[in-house]
């Protein structure tokens, strides 16, 4: 158990429609990453927080937005959903924006219908 | 672009034996490289990590080896058992950006 919480764990939606999705870090983590795993593409990295600022963006649509609040948690929006979406969804965290060693969440499935 | 990609899908080792999982990068200015284990149905998992003013670091059981010249890193596992089965990904980022790049991964099976 790496310390870092997801929720839902699983999720079924249809075409069109938006989710959020959860993150709880471990205690003292400041950092938030979310990363989109699919099995075409492998993980990619969306977005990272620092203690409620974001510090970093990757490969995330114009479609998914994110933030982090002021207890550290973090929410992934992916809105106006499409098929391509489905893939798994994790979130990670770390002690300080430069410290390096992530500790990955179990993961949110998404599938888009 | 940047990558970072794997040289072999699919790895099968005899129980037993040691396992060396390649990977290759593209951009000169990384400078952190991790390797994750990611077992079915988990996310992926720390294993070891190293900096790029370095050659090799040892973990418990796992060797990382850093090859700037030709770019490429590679991690060794010694006696590979059967709970090493997962997926193994690498990444690399640069200090300046935050950013991680991952691997496609590679698939570790451990024949008994």
């Amino acid at each position: 158990d790496s310390g870092v919480t997801q929720t839902p764990k699983h999720l079924i939606t249809a075409t069109g429609q938006r989710v959020t999705l959860r993150c709880s870090p471990r205690s003292g983590d400041l950092s938030v990453y979310w990363y989109q795993q699919s099995l075409d593409q492998g993980l990619q990295f969306l977005i990272q927080y620092y203690n409620g600022e974001e510090r970093a963006k990757g490969n995330i649509l114009e479609r998914f937005s994110a933030q982090q609040f002021p207890d550290l948690h973090s929410e992934l929006n992916l809105s106006s959903l499409e098929l391509g979406d489905s893939a798994l969804y994790f979130c990670a965290s770390s002690v300080g924006g430069t410290t390096y060693e992530q500790y990955f969440g179990p993961g949110t499935r998404l599938t888009v219908t | 672009g940047e990558s970072v990609g794997l040289h072999l899908p699919t790895l099968s080792v005899q129980e037993g034996d040691n396992s060396i999982i390649n990977c290759a990068y593209s951009n000169s200015a990384s400078d952190y490289f991790i390797w994750y284990k990611q077992e079915s149905g988990k996310g992926p998992q720390f294993i070891i990590d190293i900096r790029s003013n370095m050659d090799k670091r040892q973990g418990q059981r796992v060797t990382v080896l850093l090859n700037k010249t030709v770019k490429h890193l590679s991690l060794q596992i010694a006696a590979t058992q059967p709970g090493d089965s997962a997926v193994y990904f690498c990444a690399e980022s640069h200090s300046g950006t935050y950013k991680y790049i991952f691997g496609t991964g590679t698939r570790l099976k451990v024949l008994a």
